[in-house]
């Protein structure tokens, strides 16, 4: 299989402060990588579409001057949760597609707090 | 855009019994289906897939099974054990290039009881 990473697996901030999660994949380039955003007991939500060198595409209902995305290079995204309040504290997951396969490879989640 | 239900939202079974899981979708173009099982505080982890030109497909204690027609897809684990105990999820997309998002399915909690 392939390997996708998160940093960091877990924050904690203050109210009105922004947060950035990174994704990145390990042993494979993604021109494609997806964020997800899971409350407890829920599914996982696509928040966005993040496009290696374009922007990306974010889903009904996601404010994308909040949330930040940026894929600057083919192994990595990175997610900016800005000027965060508690509705924000979720469980954060990116996955990316490895070549033409169908197969999402998930990363390991990071739980944001958000005091 | 694409919709998928999933039932039961919780589900126990006998440990050794078998335990069923439907999900149906809304999109007649979709071609991909994913079951994916998640355990507390970790990443989802796919068990299995079909695509849309097969009618079953089998993986030990673990098989799925697809109606295009009737637009629904089915998991089905034998023999449970404690360690299947996890909330699945199962999803449908469109795939042509590999790129393209998934739907998922609301979970279901399922408990293997000793």
């Amino acid at each position: 299989g392939a390997v996708v990473s998160q940093h960091p697996s877990w924050v904690i901030c203050k109210s009105g402060t922004s947060v950035k999660i990174e994704c990145r994949s390990l042993d494979f380039q993604a021109t494609t990588m997806f964020w997800y955003r899971q409350f407890p007991k829920q599914s996982l939500m696509l928040m966005a579409t993040s496009n290696e060198g374009s922007k990306a595409t974010y889903e009904q209902g996601v404010e994308k001057d909040k949330f930040l995305i940026n894929h600057a290079s083919l192994t990595l995204s990175t997610l900016t949760v800005t000027s965060a309040h508690p509705e924000d504290s979720s469980f954060y997951i990116c996955s990316a597609n490895k070549g033409s396969y169908n197969e999402q490879f998930f990363g390991p989640g990071t739980r944001l707090t958000v005091l | 855009g694409e919709n998928v239900e999933q039932h039961p939202s919780t589900l126990s079974v006998q440990e050794g019994d078998s335990a069923v899981i439907k999900c149906t979708y809304s999109d007649s173009a979709s071609n991909y289906f994913p079951w994916y099982k998640q355990e507390l505080g970790k990443r989802p982890q796919l068990i299995i897939d079909i695509r849309s030109n097969v009618g079953e497909k089998k993986d030990q204690r673990i098989a799925v099974t697809l109606n295009k027609t009737a637009k629904h897809f089915s998991l089905h684990i034998t023999e449970t054990q404690p360690e299947d105990s996890a909330v699945y999820f199962c999803a449908a997309k469109y795939t042509n290039f590999g790129n393209e998002k998934l739907t998922f399915g609301t979970g279901t909690r399922l408990t293997i009881i000793p």
